[in-house]
């Protein structure tokens, strides 16, 4: 169960995009389309702004989007905007458990 | 308006055990899985455990199997976590949250710290 693989820190500028990757392995990633995004401003507790890969749940702006490819899948917020600026975590199920990303953070230049 | 309120987390010597509760309201619980995920200071996020809506079945992340238990009070609408043996490294805030097809986590509670310390 070992953590999957984010960087540690991303940035863009106001309204440009970013792109957050997360790497895992054919045992979680690879192996289900059970990935979700969460969202962490400091001292708060983590939102879900992702599941099932690229679905958004309701109230979540359409700049964010997933993506996955073989191992690794991706959430990409596009238009960034002041208040994007929080912590990332991707998930993955990975047979009866779950196994979380290291975190991204993402600043707003 | 779903809500999850975590309590019990206190300081508490190497070797010791503590139970954290979390009520939930605002949904039918007894029809949700349920999860526990940990944040240690300043690191990310650990999925420790997670419990079926009828608590028939559990699971745990390797390091926490024999030392966590999880279970749940569908009557009292409430999740609990049974911590022994705690060490240093499982100092943590502790969030419950509402867990959705697909192991996802929709809804979580706002935390309990859990240092372990002497």
């Amino acid at each position: 169960q070992s953590a999957l693989t984010q960087p540690r820190s991303v940035s863009g500028s106001p309204g440009q995009s970013v792109t957050i990757s997360c790497t895992g392995t054919s045992s979680d990633v690879g192996g289900y389309n059970y990935i979700s995004w969460y969202q962490q401003h400091p001292g708060k507790a983590p939102k879900l702004m992702i599941y099932d890969v690229t679905k958004r749940p309701s109230g979540v702006p359409d700049r964010f989007s997933g993506s996955k490819s073989g191992s690794t899948a991706s959430l990409t917020i596009s238009g960034l905007q002041a208040e994007d600026e929080a912590d990332y975590y991707c998930c993955s199920y990975a047979g009866n458990s779950v196994v979380f990303g290291g975190g991204s953070r993402l600043t707003v230049l | 308006e779903v809500q999850l309120m975590e309590s019990g987390g206190d300081l508490v010597q190497p070797g010791g055990s503590l139970r954290l509760s979390c009520a939930a309201s605002g949904f039918t619980f007894s029809s949700y899985a349920m999860s526990w995920v940990r944040q240690a200071p300043g690191k990310g996020l650990e999925w420790v455990s997670t419990i079926s809506d009828s608590g028939d079945s559990t699971y745990y992340t390797d390091s926490m199997k024999g030392r966590f238990s999880i279970s749940r009070d569908n009557s009292k609408n409430t999740l609990y976590v049974q911590m022994n043996s705690l060490r240093a490294e499982d100092t943590a805030v502790y969030y419950c949250a509402r867990q959705v097809r697909g192991w996802h986590f929709d809804c979580w509670g706002q935390g309990t710290l859990v240092t372990v310390s002497s």
